[in-house]
């Protein structure tokens, strides 16, 4: 199993460029999510999914959307990107009925 | 404000001594996390737990309910132990057990 696997790892993005960022596992969850991380803030939710074609925003939903086709993948897309989207972003994956989450690695995003 | 309030936030160690990183939470919880996150930033699980105790090698997390605390300890710390520590609570009351994090504590344990 690949897990949860995340690309890019890296992207630098001019202010008002648009993009997607993509999140798969393989392990046939249910549950997936989208977290940001900022220096000196816990990690926050962005949106999630409970299961294909059913997705709910989290804390900090502004200028992201998501839509979740296969149970398999659960891309995030930036809009219109701005400087306040810089960021690490985290997918996550885990079963309704367990409680544990599966991270990905992470992709580093830089808005100029 | 913040439902999950870990401390310190910095800690430095020697190698062999023995760690604790505490995490109190507001919110009624179905569970409570502890993750490891290295230079590089990947995020792994090393504890959940909603009761009591769980050991894991040199690691060991306790949850008390109702004093709504948990600790970390790492026994013999060892530079490869450093790391950023994540407390992370299933909120009881969302759809799903919503997780909230708290900001992480930044271990470096010296040779």
């Amino acid at each position: 199993n690949a897990g949860v696997t995340q690309t890019p790892k890296f992207q630098v993005l001019k202010t008002g460029q648009s993009m997607t960022l993509q999140c798969a596992q393989d392990m046939n969850h249910e549950y997936m999510s989208w977290y940001r991380q900022d220096p000196g803030m816990g990690l926050r939710l962005i949106h999630y999914s409970v299961g294909a074609g059913i997705t709910d925003q989290g804390e900090v939903p502004n200028g992201y959307n998501v839509s979740r086709s296969t149970t398999e993948d659960f891309p995030l897309r930036l809009l219109s990107a701005a400087p306040s989207q810089t960021s690490v972003y985290f997918c996550a994956s885990g079963t309704s009925g367990r409680y544990e989450q599966y991270f990905g690695p992470g992709t580093r995003l830089t808005v100029t | 404000k913040n439902e999950v309030e870990q401390s310190p936030q910095n800690l430095t160690a020697q190698e062999g001594e023995f760690i604790t990183i505490n995490c109190s939470y507001s919110v009624g919880i179905s569970a409570l996390h502890w993750l490891q996150q290295h230079p590089g930033g990947g995020i792994v699980s090393l504890f959940m737990l909603s009761s009591g105790k769980k050991k894991h090698g040199r690691l060991i997390a306790t949850i008390n309910i109702q004093e709504k605390h948990s600790s970390l300890h790492i026994t013999a710390s060892h530079p490869r132990d450093s790391a950023v520590y994540i407390c992370a609570v299933r909120d009881r009351g969302s759809t799903l057990g919503r997780l909230y994090f708290g900001r992480g504590t930044q271990l470096t344990v010296w040779p």
